[in-house]
């Protein structure tokens, strides 16, 4: 079955950038689509088709897809971002959901 | 406004048979490219995709748990219901229905947690 790999943490300076990554053979062939979750709370969809931002969702929250590899980009990073951040992804020979196994980011 | 709510479900023992609803208002799933989701998620673990149905009766299932489960729509009351059979302590996790867009699932449920033991 299709898999997608997420680093378990990335941490991040007040201000300054973080990228997350999402690895899954020829990812870049399929959009991808991140979503954010805090603590206690349902997911958000912050990120889809790859590079689109959903209505009310910060310009900050940016992503990319290529290769074998999608990637979420905060700019500016600010505590409230501090969260677990999903990817998500579809086995096009299934037409399965997949998502990874979640990166916590952290605001230190 | 699109929201969806999954029902709570009374006290499941293992091997019982789960039951959940999704409740749903401001979209129809007699619209084409329409699809209602079921995503789990274990205390302190990562998502878990579990089912999805299409505004034609289309359905996916994970492939993991494809035999346990069941996932229909009764479009005029509003209404997903996932079955999952043979619950096990294991599956003791958030349950959570989201509404899928094309590709993504841009509204999600509050989800509720479901507690198997005996």
């Amino acid at each position: 079955s299709y898999e997608l790999t997420q680093p378990p943490s990335v941490s991040v300076s007040p201000g300054q950038t973080a990228s997350i990554t999402c690895s899954g053979d020829k990812l870049g062939d399929e959009y991808a689509s991140w979503y954010q979750q805090k603590p206690g709370q349902s997911p958000v969809l912050v990120i889809y088709q790859d590079t689109k931002r959903p209505s009310g969702i910060p310009e900050r929250f940016s992503g990319s897809n290529s290769g074998n590899t999608a990637t979420l980009t905060i700019s500016g990073t600010q505590a409230m971002d501090e969260a677990d951040y999903y990817c998500q992804a579809w086995d096009s020979s299934t037409e399965d959901v997949v998502f990874g196994g979640g990166t916590k980011l952290t605001v230190l | 406004q699109i929201t969806l709510k999954e029902s709570s479900p009374t006290p499941v023992k293992p091997t019982q048979t789960l039951t959940l609803t999704c409740t749903f208002s401001g979209f129809s799933l007699s619209t084409s490219g329409v699809g209602v989701g079921w995503i789990r998620q274990p205390p302190g673990k990562a998502l878990e995709w579990l089912a999805l149905i299409y505004w034609d009766d289309d359905k996916r299932y994970s492939p993991s748990l494809k035999s346990r489960l069941t996932i229909t729509k009764d479009t005029s009351k509003n209404q997903v219901v996932l079955t999952m059979t043979n619950m096990d302590p294991v599956d003791t996790a958030t349950y959570y229905c989201a509404h899928l867009e094309y590709r993504d699932f841009d509204y999600w449920g509050q989800g509720t947690l479901v507690t198997v033991s005996s």
